[in-house]
């Protein structure tokens, strides 16, 4: 298995602009995570989904913030508009059933 | 509110000797915690899981044990190598099933 994979790796963007970031879970895992990373505040859960579900969501910071899974294999984290606080790591993860969560290699975002 | 801590944030040490990180967590009711390595600029990689109904877990050189009791699980490492050198984080999946992460312990092992 190719692990779950994330894109972009890197991205940059101005502020007021959409960002999309995009994840693909391990096939089979039947919860996907969402989590964001920064010096300040370390890694932090944004929203989670089981079986495409939406389950929490209290870690998405502000209604710019939104997440779907429109399917078991693929799910995206928006940002509308983003602001330069929103720069950080964005990492996904997977796992099947609430075992070991797998992480992506992260996307770094970079809002100017 | 699940609080997460890990100490110490830093450690140096010279290679070959035995070292002890530390994590705890003010409440006891968890699901399972999960000890992670992050090397700079890259992902996480899964270590260990300890289900809430263990007391340890071992791969390799690494041993993690868990006393929910005390809120408290070690993660520890038998001669360390400097290919150790790294950011180690514990998780704690908890209440609602939402996973809570420490800030990290960096390590680096001197040649």
């Amino acid at each position: 298995d190719a692990g779950v994979i994330q894109s972009p790796r890197h991205e940059v963007t101005e502020m007021g602009q959409e960002v999309t970031l995009r994840c693909k879970p391990i096939s089979g895992h039947d919860y996907l995570f969402w989590y964001r990373q920064t010096m300040m505040r370390g890694l932090e859960l944004l929203i989670y989904f089981n079986n495409n579900v939406p389950i929490d969501d209290s870690g998405m910071p502000e209604d710019r913030f939104s997440a779907k899974m429109p399917n078991a294999s693929f799910s995206t984290l928006k940002i509308q508009p983003s602001e330069p606080r929103d720069s950080a790591v964005y990492f996904c993860a997977s796992s099947l059933s609430l075992g070991e969560q797998y992480f992506g290699p992260g996307t770094r975002l970079t809002v100017t | 509110k699940q609080e997460v801590t890990q100490i110490p944030a830093a450690l140096s040490v010279p290679e070959g000797e035995n070292l002890v990180l530390n994590c705890s967590f003010t409440d006891s009711a968890i699901y399972n915690l999960q000890w992670f390595r992050q090397d700079p600029g890259k992902g996480l990689t899964s270590l260990l899981l300890i289900q809430s109904s263990q007391r340890e877990q071992t791969s390799g050189r690494l041993n993690a044990s868990l006393d929910k009791s005390s809120g408290r699980s070690t993660l520890y490492i038998a001669a360390s190598q400097p290919g150790d050198s790294a950011t180690y984080l514990c998780a704690v999946k908890g209440g609602g099933f939402k996973t809570i992460f420490g800030a990290g312990t960096r390590l680096f092992v001197k040649a």
